[in-house]
């Protein structure tokens, strides 16, 4: 069954820095997604991303963050200069398209990001 | 007002009995609902959508109703594998926008022998 993958699993950083994230989402599917789960709350909608470009983001997107879809496969998501408060788990996801006829999100295994 | 409201429990049940977890939405606008499980530090993976009729897979009912706003979930003959936290989903808007989903907090399940 195809799958959603995501890489690093786990991404330790210092304050400042910048992360990459990185997603690969189903092959044939057409909306992406990037959420965050700080750990023990709930999980939050950062950004979804539609025909290369950005379709909504919430208000947790700031001018921090950016995505991309460098290529046919790769989603990334980018963070220019963390802080501590970005350490949480951040999860990609994949939507086919309306014409599938399913509305169904598939997630990805998530990457811990955890900023010192 | 947040978007989707749960009760965080824990629900605390034993082996085979029926658990219901409620959840309440605010945009009347939405269309698309639905319950999520997601284990401990695990990605939500997708239990069942959540339509108008009410649907059952096997021992899990979901039904809505849009007049209250309100979405809820059956479990009947909990096993201990359903230990798990349950995540109230629904997409903010008309129907076919997939543009943004909103979860709730997550009501969490402990199934104990």
């Amino acid at each position: 069954e195809p799958e959603v993958t995501q890489t690093p699993s786990h991404q330790v950083t210092q304050m400042g820095q910048e992360v990459i994230l990185r997603c690969v989402p189903i092959s044939n599917h057409l909306y992406f997604y990037w959420y965050r789960q700080i750990l023990g709350q709930k999980v939050e909608f950062l950004v979804s991303f539609y025909n290369n470009e950005i379709s909504e983001k919430s208000e947790i997107f700031d001018d921090q963050f950016s995505v991309e879809r460098p290529d046919g496969s790769n989603f990334t998501l980018k963070i220019r200069s963390t802080k501590l408060e970005d350490s949480a788990m951040y999860f990609c996801a994949s939507n086919p398209s309306v014409a599938s006829g399913t509305d169904t999100q598939y997630f990805g295994p998530g990457t811990r990001l955890t900023v010192l | 007002r947040k978007e989707v409201e749960q009760d965080p429990g824990p629900f605390n049940v034993p082996e085979g009995a029926t658990v219901a977890f409620n959840c309440t939405y605010s945009n009347s606008a939405s269309q698309s609902f639905f319950w999520y499980r997601q284990d401990c530090r695990k990605e939500p993976k997708l239990l069942m959508s959540v339509y108008s009729s009410g649907n059952e897979d096997g021992r899990f009912t979901a039904q809505l109703n849009r007049a209250s706003q309100y979405i809820s979930l059956l479990i009947r003959d909990s096993k201990l594998s359903d230990s798990a936290t349950y995540l109230c989903v629904v997409i903010g808007g008309p129907l076919y926008n997939f543009n943004k989903f909103y979860f709730g907090s997550g009501t969490k399940l402990n199934v104990k022998p």
